[in-house]
């Protein structure tokens, strides 16, 4: 059964940094592109951020481009999100989401979401 | 950026019911294109993937079609379940980009 399990999220200060992991299991994590959505409050799906399956691909929105890092472990599993000079539009529940292939981009498998509140 | 435009933004609807959900694409996207459902305090789920190929253990009463710039989703027979939030997504491009969403609500 394909898992995937966010961490990391909570209260930050503006400015402040948060790092989000995100835990795959189930597959070959190596096999499959993995990204990032996010959802506001009350509002709709987000991108954020996106990486290959071999982590060499990687595109970001223009909104977080500059203040957020994407990585990927795959001998752990692990896809990551470093966010930077966090402001308060970045509050959101932020979703990581398997893709079917190593560079297909929708999203078949999602994770449950954790929340990023970005606030003094 | 490729902006989608879904309509309507709500629908109001009996179960029993078929339904058309429509997403416009700013520019063709081709059918690198795919449909999901959220339900409340859930994380979206895949229904359609390049337009029209439904996602591994969705029922057979939703379908997809379109190609370039129309697209459809189409519920036969409205289930309890189906009332919830569906959104598009286009891959053609970045940045991805998503539909603003069409909201079912139970009438």
């Amino acid at each position: 059964e394909v898992q995937l399990l966010e961490s990391g999220g909570g209260l930050v200060q503006p400015g402040g940094s948060l790092r989000l992991s995100c835990e795959g299991s189930g597959i070959t994590f190596s096999t499959y592109a993995m990204t990032w959505v996010r959802q506001a409050p009350g509002e709709g799906l987000e991108w954020v951020s996106s990486i290959s399956g071999s982590g060499d691909s990687i595109n970001y929105a223009d909104s977080v481009k500059g203040r957020f890092t994407i990585s990927r472990d795959n001998s752990k599993n692990t896809l990551s999100l470093q966010m930077n000079s966090l402001r308060g539009e970045d509050t959101a529940v932020y979703y990581c989401a398997k893709g079917p292939g190593a560079t297909r981009y929708d999203f078949d498998y999602w994770g449950q979401g954790t929340l990023v509140t970005v606030s003094s | 950026e490729i902006v989608l435009t879904q309509s309507p933004a709500t629908l109001s609807l009996s179960p029993g019911e078929r339904v058309t959900l429509s997403c416009r694409a700013s520019q063709s996207v081709s059918r690198h294109f795919a449909w999901y459902q959220q339900r409340p305090g859930q994380a979206p789920r895949l229904l359609i993937y390049d337009a029209s190929n439904r996602a591994t253990g969705i029922p057979a009463r939703f379908s997809g079609s379109g190609s370039g710039t129309d697209f459809t989703l189409t519920i036969s027979s409205l289930e309890p379940e189906d009332f919830a939030v569906y959104y598009c997504q286009q891959r053609y491009n970045w940045p991805i980009t998503f539909g603003q969403g069409t909201r079912l609500e139970i009438k």
